[in-house]
């Protein structure tokens, strides 16, 4: 059984530019969860959700971020007109119900 | 607002020694976990700990659980180079699926 699968695993965007990070949950979890981790931080929630559903986005910057999970593919993460400050590591993380998360590899995104 | 506090940030320690990480939280929680990240990888999951009193260990490493005083420890016996890394403890908020993490505690084993 596969792990959590994130990729890109390093993006580089200019200012202005538009950020896709996409997130496949491991085989069977329907719940997906994003977190944001700035360089010598702890891992900070931004969404869950679930197929079709976002159930919390209290994290999530009220601009330019949003978030899905579609009935078919992966989750995407989108960020738009993208500045330094959304230099981060993305982590995606997944569970098949009400229990412990399994986190993928992370996405370095490097805004120049 | 659930808060979640590690200490220390920093620890410096030399093969052999003992030592514990800390990690405080301010509110009712579920379930609290601890993680081990090397530097630019992802989070591997060490320990769940569900109930007041609980205790898992693998390894050197053991943690331990008081919900009563919303404390968990992470205790380190003998320390090996291989267990540098920084250490994460989470805790669920009470009816939401997400994790507050601590700031993290940097690690360094020294030979």
């Amino acid at each position: 059984n596969a792990g959590v699968m994130q990729n890109p695993r390093h993006l580089v965007r200019r200012r202005g530019q538009e950020a896709r990070l996409r997130c496949s949950p491991m085989k069977g979890h329907s719940h997906v969860y994003w977190y944001r981790q700035l360089p010598e931080e702890g891992l900070k929630f931004m969404v869950y959700l679930q197929k079709e559903n976002i159930i919390d986005e209290s994290g999530m910057p009220k601009e330019r971020f949003s978030a899905e999970f579609p009935k078919e593919g992966p989750s995407i993460l989108r960020i738009q007109q993208v500045v330094r400050g959304d230099s981060a590591a993305y982590f995606c993380a997944s569970s098949p119900t009400v229990d412990t998360q399994y986190f993928g590899p992370g996405t370095r995104l490097t805004v120049l | 607002e659930l808060k979640v506090e590690q200490n220390p940030l920093f620890l410096s320690m030399q093969e052999g020694k003992n030592y514990t990480i800390y990690c405080n939280y301010s509110t009712t929680s579920d379930r609290l976990y601890w993680y081990r990240q090397d530097p630019g990888k992802s989070l591997e999951s060490l320990f769940v700990l569900l109930s007041n009193g609980a205790v898992k260990q693998e390894g050197r490493l053991m943690a331990s659980l008081d919900t009563k005083a919303r404390l968990s420890t992470l205790h380190i016996t003998a320390a090996v180079h291989d267990l540098s890394a920084t250490y994460f403890c989470a805790v669920d908020m009470v009816g939401a699926q997400k994790l507050v993490f601590g700031q993290g505690t940097r690690l360094t084993i020294n030979p």
